[in-house]
């Protein structure tokens, strides 16, 4: 498995400012993912980020509203912008590891409220 | 791309009852198949996992037989408790040769005393 913490664990913040979650591994992985968990909703994928390489987003989600970091393989941001309160949600990185493909591991997740 | 249905909730049982989670999946090939426990307040956690037809994923009393005929993955355990009280999703990867996973929309079990 591999061990994932996410800062802040929490927050509320006020509409049109922008809040950056960050995302620490405590092993080097190839890959990590952004989700989303709008209150009694499902997962929906954000962006896949690869270390050294732009962020590839998901459909209905671009760079401008949610740029993501990668600067080593056991590190990465995610900042979402110019906030609404449909924003709020929780924020939630995953990784996959080499050595267990296809097997996605969970950071605790950020939980937003904008007021 | 693959996708993946599960029952509704809320699922209310008191506790040693028998738990039946249902999931069916439609799917290019034999993904893996996985069950994740998301516990209140918290991130998810992986709970089990399948990797080949007939496999059964196992953990913390949970089951789940990965059936190619009925294309299903139904999550059971034979006595809850309650500290099972979760959201249980199922989740398999959305397409051939892709890390990227797709959820199922959740299943919110209450194990009462």
């Amino acid at each position: 498995s591999a061990v994932i913490s996410q800062k802040p664990s929490r927050d509320i913040c006020q509409r049109g400012t922008s809040l950056t979650i960050q995302c620490q591994v405590d092993s080097q992985v190839t890959m990590m993912f952004w989700y989303r968990q709008q209150p009694g909703q499902s997962l929906t994928l954000i962006a896949t980020a690869n270390q050294g390489s732009e962020a590839t987003y998901e459909s209905g989600f671009v760079i401008d509203k949610f740029p993501i970091s990668r600067p080593n393989l056991t590190f990465s941001t995610l900042t979402v912008s110019n906030m609404s309160p449909e924003d709020s949600s929780i924020y939630l990185c995953s990784v996959d590891r080499t050595a267990e493909q296809e097997t996605q591991y969970f950071g605790p997740g950020t939980r937003l409220l904008v007021l | 791309g693959n996708s993946v249905t599960q029952m509704e909730g809320p699922v209310t049982l008191s506790e040693e009852a028998f738990l039946t989670i249902n999931c069916t999946y439609t799917a290019t090939g034999y993904p893996s198949l996985f069950w994740y426990v998301q516990y209140p307040g918290e991130g998810l956690q992986l709970l089990l996992k399948a990797t080949k037809a007939d496999d059964k994923g196992s953990n913390k009393g949970f089951e789940a037989t990965y059936r190619k005929e009925t294309t299903s993955f139904h999550l059971e355990k034979g006595s809850v408790q309650v500290s099972d009280s979760a959201v249980y999703f199922c989740a398999l990867p959305r397409s051939y040769n892709t890390d990227k996973l797709i959820f199922g929309t959740g299943t919110r079990l209450q194990v009462f005393p």
